[in-house]
């Protein structure tokens, strides 16, 4: 069965700090990837996804993330956090045929002004 | 871009009531939608999977007579919470999977059973 996990669960950072979250995954096979934002009484947004291709993933607001098969992993970054990114972000996996999109429990961060 | 909508967006009910929660896609069409439960500061924990025209595939645990799932057309799939009690308080996600394989969230229906 596939599953998610994502090592931290609350980060405090500073504004223009850099930013990275971790996420690994266990599926042997083919995987999409993505990673989820959401906002404090918001819903979910999607923030970057990885199919297929260029490993590395450029997603909207300054994020990317870096998809390593050897790692089974799908790291978020962002070089310059801003306050705005204050939020809740999910790593998630969908595995091959599979339509599910399994979730991971999720990396609160707060970004101080 | 894609739209997903619930309703209601919150609902607080009595003990033993059932409820019912709709997510329709907007302006895309999906054969697919997806039910999640998510508790207070938790992540989203996958109920069922919503196939139209075709009974619902629960996840392990998830009793299926008591959250029941009809996915009646292509853009609407509906949630009944039966004889709801308080530990089913919760926040219920769904999203729908458009024909581009890419899915899409709603925005969630708070439940509180008194």
């Amino acid at each position: 069965a596939q599953s998610v996990s994502q090592h931290n669960h609350h980060v405090i950072l500073s504004e223009a700090a850099s930013l990275e979250l971790g996420c690994n995954y266990s599926y042997g096979g083919t995987v999409n990837l993505f990673w989820y934002v959401q906002y404090p009484g918001q819903h979910l947004q999607l923030l970057l996804k990885y199919f297929s291709g260029d490993p590395l993933v450029k997603g909207i607001k300054g994020f990317e993330a870096e998809f390593i098969k050897s790692k089974f992993s799908f790291n978020l970054r962002k070089p310059s956090v801003q306050w705005s990114d204050t939020a809740e972000y999910f790593c998630a996996v969908n595995a091959g045929r599979d339509d599910k999109i399994i979730f991971g429990k999720g990396t609160r961060l707060h970004i101080l002004p | 871009g894609a739209v997903v909508s619930q309703h209601p967006s919150r609902v607080i009910c009595k003990s033993g009531t059932s409820v019912k929660i709709e997510c329709r896609s907007l302006d895309f069409q999906a054969t697919t939608m997806f039910w999640y439960r998510q508790f207070p500061k938790q992540s989203l924990m996958l109920m069922a999977t919503s196939n139209e025209g075709s009974k619902a595939t629960y996840e392990q645990g998830v009793e299926k007579d008591k959250f029941l799932i009809n996915h009646a057309s292509l853009t609407l799939s509906t949630l009944t919470v039966t004889s709801a009690h308080p530990e089913d308080s919760s926040f219920y996600i769904c999203s729908a999977r458009a024909l581009w394989n890419e899915q899409f969230f709603g925005p969630g229906t708070r439940l509180t059973v008194l």
